[in-house]
């Protein structure tokens, strides 16, 4: 019952390093989520699958990419790691858009 | 305004209290509504989730609905140690009827539940 799955769990970049953050969903969910914790501020949604081969920005996607590479998997890129882009980066996967999310444990990325 | 603000908290309760956790959302065209629990260094749990006005309960939990005033809250009966932790309310907005399931969290309160 793995659920949501997210590697790696603790990431150290250099400003301007790329890196991809992966999950994988073993629930036959549709839909897909990336999402970023910043102390006292919610989660705040970066971008999001709604279907396999759909991708669309949230609230806060200056910065990255997406690929749902299929069903199950929808990474998340930072193409050029900024200080700003230190947080905790959740991926959450739902069977349709009004149905409860499911998180996975998260990666805690640290940009120096 | 936030489109999702919570009670600022912490809020403190004695164990064996109701734990009282509220949300207010500005977008009334909103639909959904979930409550999720976040241990400290852990990922979101479900709580509650709620679609309908009025309450809904399960188990020491109650979510609670008012469309109309746009407030959503959740009571925890007979609070527990292990209810401790931030409570976090999400909002799905439902923009034009379609649910693409794009959440809007506010910013969470923390519940602290003392023996």
């Amino acid at each position: 019952n793995a659920g949501v799955t997210q590697t790696p769990k603790f990431q150290v970049l250099k400003t301007g390093q790329s890196m991809t953050l992966q999950c994988a969903q073993d629930m036959n969910h549709n839909s897909m989520y990336w999402y970023r914790q910043d102390p006292g501020m919610g989660l705040r949604l970066i971008y999001y699958s709604a279907s396999e081969g759909t991708t669309d920005k949230g609230e806060v996607p200056n910065g990255y990419n997406v690929s749902r590479l299929n069903k199950r998997e929808f990474s998340l890129r930072l193409e050029s790691a900024a200080p700003s882009q230190t947080s905790v980066y959740f991926c959450a996967s739902g069977n349709r858009g009004n149905q409860p999310q499911h998180f996975g444990d998260g990666t805690r990325l640290s940009i120096l | 305004q936030k489109e999702v603000e919570q009670n600022s908290g912490p809020l403190s309760v004695p164990e064996g209290a109701i734990a009282s956790l509220n949300c207010t959302y500005s977008d009334r065209g909103s639909q959904s509504f979930f409550w999720y629990r976040q241990y400290s260094g852990k990922s979101p749990e479900l709580i509650m989730f709620i679609y309908s006005n009025g309450d809904k309960e399960d188990g020491r939990f109650t979510a609670q609905l008012n469309k109309a005033s746009q407030y959503v809250s959740l009571l925890i009966r007979d609070s527990q140690p292990s209810d401790s932790a931030t409570y976090l309310c999400a909002v799905d907005r439902n923009a034009g009827g379609t649910s693409y399931g794009k959440l809007t969290f506010g910013q969470g309160t923390i519940l602290t539940v003392h023996p």
